[in-house]
């Protein structure tokens, strides 16, 4: 089975640039996730999807961060206008409920903003 | 309010030589727990997880946990460490019913020859 796919894998932007990034959850799974992880602040959640409509996006850092999920295989989050604060990795996960919340992580986006 | 706490950022271990990476975790309910590692430049992978059967949880890789309620602990064993443990080791918590995890700060493991 294909895990989760996200793309770009590295991307290198200017300051005040739209970035975005995309993600393809396993078929089948109805939450996906966004993470970022910082050597600073370590992991944390962005916001997450169940059924395609965003649960709990508290963890939006700002205005600038926005997520969508059009359908059930696909999601994008998008920074605009990026900063060199918004450097990270940047994760997207997805889970099913009948595999007892176990969520798979895609292998991340790395954004550097300069 | 749920929190997951592991002791020690970075634990180094000689090759052959027991893992043991500690996980506390607080919930007012019993929760389901969770191992990941990370390798350099990857993404998350599942080791292992306890969602209330066994207490004794086994994963991949040689890789145990145990799950304790008395101790709030779900501590990450193995018996005989290799050089290709070297990775970066997240606990996780969640709340039976919702989707989202609490993720720990990470242990980074070192293993020398």
């Amino acid at each position: 089975d294909a895990g989760v796919i996200q793309s770009p894998r590295h991307e290198v932007t200017e300051m005040g640039q739209e970035v975005t990034l995309r993600c393809k959850p396993i078929s089948g799974h109805n939450s996906l996730f966004w993470y970022r992880q910082t050597m600073m602040r370590g992991l944390e959640l962005l916001i997450y999807f169940n059924n395609n409509v965003p649960i709990d996006d508290s963890g939006m850092p700002e205005d600038r961060f926005s997520a969508k999920m059009p359908n059930a295989s696909f999601s994008t989050l998008k920074i605009q206008p990026s900063e060199p604060r918004d450097s990270a990795v940047y994760f997207c996960a997805s889970s099913i409920r009948q595999r007892g919340y176990e969520q798979y992580f895609g292998p991340g986006t790395r954004l550097t903003v300069t | 309010a749920q929190s997951v706490t592991q002791l020690g950022s970075h634990v180094s271990v000689s090759e052959g030589a027991l893992v043991l990476l500690r996980c506390n975790y607080s919930s007012s309910v019993p929760p389901y727990l969770f191992w990941y590692v990370q390798y350099p430049n990857q993404g998350l992978q599942l080791l292992l997880k306890y969602t209330s059967a066994a207490t004794l949880v086994k994963g991949i890789n040689g890789f145990e946990a145990e799950f304790k309620k008395s101790e709030t602990s779900f501590h990450l064993t193995k018996p005989s460490a290799h050089m290709s443990d070297a990775a970066e080791y997240f606990c996780a918590v969640s709340l039976i019913g919702t989707y989202k995890y609490i993720f720990g700060t990470g242990t980074r493991l070192k293993v020398l020859a």
